[in-house]
């Protein structure tokens, strides 16, 4: 266990709707980076928030956005959902600041779209 | 674009067989360099990593990697697997300085007892 929680763990929704993913970084973590992985895919990088703002974004469109909050916890927000969306979401913490960062990863949240 | 290639989809191995499991990336700068596994049911977990220093690093669970920076390489070692080790394993780089992962597709580990 790394300490990262997500919610929900799955969910299913339609085309064309919008859906919240909800992560808990790790005590002590500042910084959040997000991953789609399509089944039997690798991980890719959507985007990272550190201190609340964007700090780096993957090739994903715009519909794909977040926060983060002053307690580092962390949303990612999809609008319009496509087909192609239905993935595993992970979330990733780690500590911005010390040059070696290394990323432990939650448990993420499964997505259907029909 | 920097990219991680990793040939070996899916291996089935014995119990007390040895494992080797390829990873190659592109960039041709400084980088950092991860395995991560995901065990069945479970989530990514972190094997190993190399940030500097020896080439040779070792994890969690008798794993090991090598980072032969000639042949841009960071393969993973194990000298005998058990059942337990059935899982899917990921290479994954950052450039120096950044934390943005880039992952391979991963690698699919059977191991019948």
């Amino acid at each position: 266990e790394t300490g990262v929680t997500q919610s929900p763990t799955h969910l299913i929704k339609t085309r064309g709707q919008q859906v919240t993913l909800r992560c808990s970084s790790q005590s002590g973590h500042n910084t959040v980076s997000w991953y789609q992985q399509a089944l039997g895919q690798g991980p890719q990088f959507i985007f990272q928030y550190y201190r609340e703002e964007e700090n780096g974004r993957g090739n994903f469109p715009p519909r794909f956005s977040g926060l983060q909050f002053p307690n580092y916890s962390s949303e990612l927000n999809v609008n319009a959902l496509e087909l192609d969306d239905s993935a595993l979401y992970l979330c990733a913490s780690s500590y911005q600041g010390q040059g070696q960062e290394t990323q432990y990863f939650g448990p993420g949240t499964r997505l259907l779209v029909l | 674009a920097q990219s991680v290639s990793q040939h070996n989809h899916h291996v089935i191995l014995s119990e007390a067989a040895s494992l080797e499991l390829g990873c190659n990336y592109s960039y041709g700068g400084t980088v950092n360099l991860f395995w991560y596994v995901q065990y069945p049911g479970q989530h990514l977990q972190l094997l190993l990593k190399y940030f500097s220093g020896d080439p040779l690093v070792k994890g969690i669970k008798g794993f090991e990697a090598e980072f032969i920076k000639s042949k841009f390489s960071f393969n993973l070692r194990k000298p005998s697997v058990q059942w337990s080790d059935t899982a899917e394993y990921f290479c994954a780089v950052t450039e120096y300085n950044t934390d943005k992962l880039i992952f391979g597709t991963g690698t699919r580990l059977q191991v019948f007892p």
